[in-house]
């Protein structure tokens, strides 16, 4: 059964202090890998996609990372505005539209 | 530009009442989709919509039903009201299915009791 698992479910950090969030994913076969940043009462805006294991992409303090198993979300320097939750998303090959959502990491960053 | 838009943002409904939710979008998207978000479980699929004219069952269908209005809305009906139903409910978008990002509304918080 394809399964998406994040960890941990919380973060707290102090500002500045760098970290990183995971995401363990089982399917078969992955088409892309999506990371979705979610603020409180709002809906999740996306950040990056990864398609193939080694790719690296970044914004800003963030920049995500994809192995054949895993993925993480590194934050560098973190700043209070980048309190949100982290949601991870998969993509099987033999679904063109369903995506299999992680239950999020609440990151609090504080100054 | 507003990206994707849903109506009502809050609503409350009493076992057996019936509403339809609202999504529109203005990003030309061709596929459309409705997710329910509970709490530690993560958003799940309800249904989508590849292209204007069709419509397919997600991961939690029972209790809903959708309709694609045109290229730009997707409505998500709930005939009778359950207190299982009560979550935030997201609609999205995306170019076409496939690897491309699928891009959400700002929710709808639904309590049913």
């Amino acid at each position: 059964e394809d399964q998406v698992t994040q960890s941990p479910e919380a973060l707290r950090l102090q500002e500045g202090e760098s970290s990183s969030l995971n995401c363990s994913y089982t399917v078969s076969g992955l088409r892309g890998l999506f990371w979705y940043r979610q603020d409180p009462g709002k809906g999740p805006e996306f950040l990056f996609t990864l398609y193939s294991a080694g790719e690296e992409k970044e914004k800003e303090r963030l920049k995500a990372t994809l192995t054949k198993k895993e993925s993480f979300l590194h934050i560098t320097a973190p700043k209070p505005e980048d309190s949100a939750t982290y949601l991870c998303a998969v993509q099987a090959m033999d679904s063109s539209y369903k995506l299999i959502f992680g239950s999020g990491t609440r990151l609090l960053v504080r100054p | 530009n507003a990206g994707v838009t849903q109506t009502p943002k809050f609503q409350v409904l009493k076992t057996g009442q019936s509403m339809t939710l609202q999504c529109a979008q203005d990003m030309n998207h061709n596929s459309m989709y409705w997710y329910r978000q509970d709490p530690g479980m993560g958003l799940r699929l309800i249904y989508y919509s590849a292209s204007e004219g069709t419509t397919d069952k997600g991961e939690v269908p029972n209790g809903y039903n959708v309709s694609r209005l045109n290229k730009r809305e997707f409505s998500l009906r709930l005939e009778s009201a359950a207190p299982s139903q009560t979550s935030v409910y997201f609609c999205a978008s995306s170019d076409l299915a496939g690897v491309y990002e699928q891009y959400f509304g700002p929710g709808t918080r639904l309590t049913v009791t």
